[in-house]
């Protein structure tokens, strides 16, 4: 029953090399993000889809693409791997509702990459 | 964009003791939001709170939205405490993105 999910949780590959991140969400809500974190520990926003629709793309390179073939559902790819892409990529996820808690984010357990 | 400060940065304290964390932030939010990292790297949402005050356990969040500040409360502190805890907000016209402080580092020694 979990409720945001990634796979795969740890992922170790060479500089060149291309790797997908996958998340899903069993939440029943409507806009999913990426974000990541560096080795400090911060946080920084990516991307975000709301019904499958790209909503924000925050000045990331476009060896990232982050693909939502549904609602339930937001990919990351990544193509050309570089060192400095080494770090832990959160997906979360919200729902905007007109009441209640509005946009309250939900966050997956992480991946963490490695590029060596 | 909005600014967001926690402060302490680090903090280590002796497993019982009591501690505040603060939270400020340069501009009005839609969504405020205190998040603990553990050791396992896992973010676990602890409190929604863009005003007012929530308790949940030993643990008590109140935000003062029309002075930009958050504060949360640990009380009766346990090594189960320990990790990151992390202040995030969204601004108002933000497309819904949270905006994260650089955290607070909690040690609750034995």
């Amino acid at each position: 029953d979990t409720a945001v999910s990634q796979t795969p949780k740890y992922l170790v590959t060479q500089m060149g090399n291309d790797k997908s991140i996958k998340c899903e969400q069993n939440l029943g809500h409507d806009t999913m993000y990426w974000y990541k974190q560096d080795s400090k520990k911060f946080l920084k926003i990516m991307f975000s889809y709301n019904n499958k629709e790209l909503i924000i793309n925050e000045t990331v390179p476009n060896r990232f693409s982050p693909k939502s073939p549904d609602k339930a559902h937001l990919n990351l790819h990544i193509n050309s791997l570089e060192l400095g892409d080494s770090a832990v990529y959160f997906c979360a996820s919200s729902l905007k509702r007109s009441g209640g808690n509005w946009n309250e984010q939900y966050f997956g357990p992480g991946t963490r990459l490695t590029v060596t | 964009g909005i600014q967001v400060e926690q402060s302490p940065p680090d903090l280590i304290l002796q497993e019982g003791a009591n501690s505040t964390l603060r939270c400020n932030f340069s501009d009005s939010v839609n969504n405020l939001q205190w998040f603990h990292q553990n050791p396992w790297g896992q973010l676990i949402n602890l409190f929604y709170i863009p005003s007012g005050t929530k308790q949940n356990g030993r643990l008590s969040a109140t935000t003062v939205a029309t002075e930009r500040y958050s504060l949360l409360y640990i009380s009766s502190s346990q090594t189960t405490d320990s990790g990151v805890y992390f202040c995030a907000v969204e601004a108002p016209f933000g497309n819904e993105k949270l905006t994260f402080g650089t955290g607070t580092r909690l040690t609750i020694i034995p």
